[in-house]
């Protein structure tokens, strides 16, 4: 039972560019988080999937971030025309979801850092 | 005033003490409480979870949930060189969203 996975572990870009992560959940997983952190701050909630439907979106999620979950599989996280503060760690997290209150296990992240 | 309060120390143990780590909430909503365990540029791991009051043990670590005090508590017996690392304490409602406090720096000297 391999863990969740994330791609890149790190990424650079300049101010203004567009950046997309993704994320491959526990096989079987239906349900799929991203959260963002950073430094010396918890995780914060952005958005989640169950299965192919994004379910909750956080008002941390500007229009300039689009989250997908096409198959119900891996999710891709993007972000257009990023911004300093874009900066953070994006961590993925996932859960089998078949019963209430499941716990999250979190993959290691992308760091995303902006020149 | 943030949901959920955490000390963010650094909390400085010797080796082998009980370590004692609390967060505070203010949502009565919650119901399923958790505490992660994050090494630095490592994602958080799970190490206790628990559905509304009361006291879970797993080996070295014990967490308790007072629902009425709003009150959370994770400890660790016989502290460890390797126990050092965040933790974070985590809580839903219905678990979707997690609302983590800001997390407690451990380190634990040999």
């Amino acid at each position: 039972d391999t863990g969740v996975s994330q791609d890149p572990r790190h990424k650079i870009t300049k101010r203004g560019q567009n950046v997309t992560f993704r994320c491959d959940p526990i096989s079987e997983h239906n349900r799929l988080y991203w959260y963002r952190q950073t430094l010396g701050q918890g995780p914060e909630f952005l958005t989640y999937f169950q299965n192919e439907a994004q379910l909750e979106k956080s008002r941390l999620l500007s229009d300039r971030f689009s989250a997908e979950r096409p198959k119900g599989s891996f999710s891709t996280l993007e972000i257009q025309r990023t911004e300093q503060g874009d900066s953070a760690m994006y961590l993925c997290a996932s859960s089998s979801g078949t019963q209430a209150g499941q716990p999250q296990h979190f993959g290691d992240g992308t760091r995303l850092s902006i020149l | 005033q943030k949901e959920v309060e955490q000390d963010p120390g650094p909390l400085s143990v010797p080796e082998g003490a009980i370590v004692s780590l609390n967060c505070t909430y203010s949502n009565s909503a919650f119901q399923y409480f958790m505490w992660y365990r994050q090494y630095s540029r490592k994602g958080p791991e799970l190490l206790m979870y628990t559905y509304s009051s009361g006291n879970k043990e797993d080996g070295r670590f014990t967490a308790q949930v007072d629902k009425s005090s709003k009150y959370i508590s994770l400890f660790i017996r016989d502290s460890q060189p390797s126990d050092s690392a965040t933790y974070l304490c985590a809580m839903t409602r219905r678990g979707n969203k997690l609302v983590f406090g800001a997390g407690t720096i451990l380190r634990v000297k040999s």
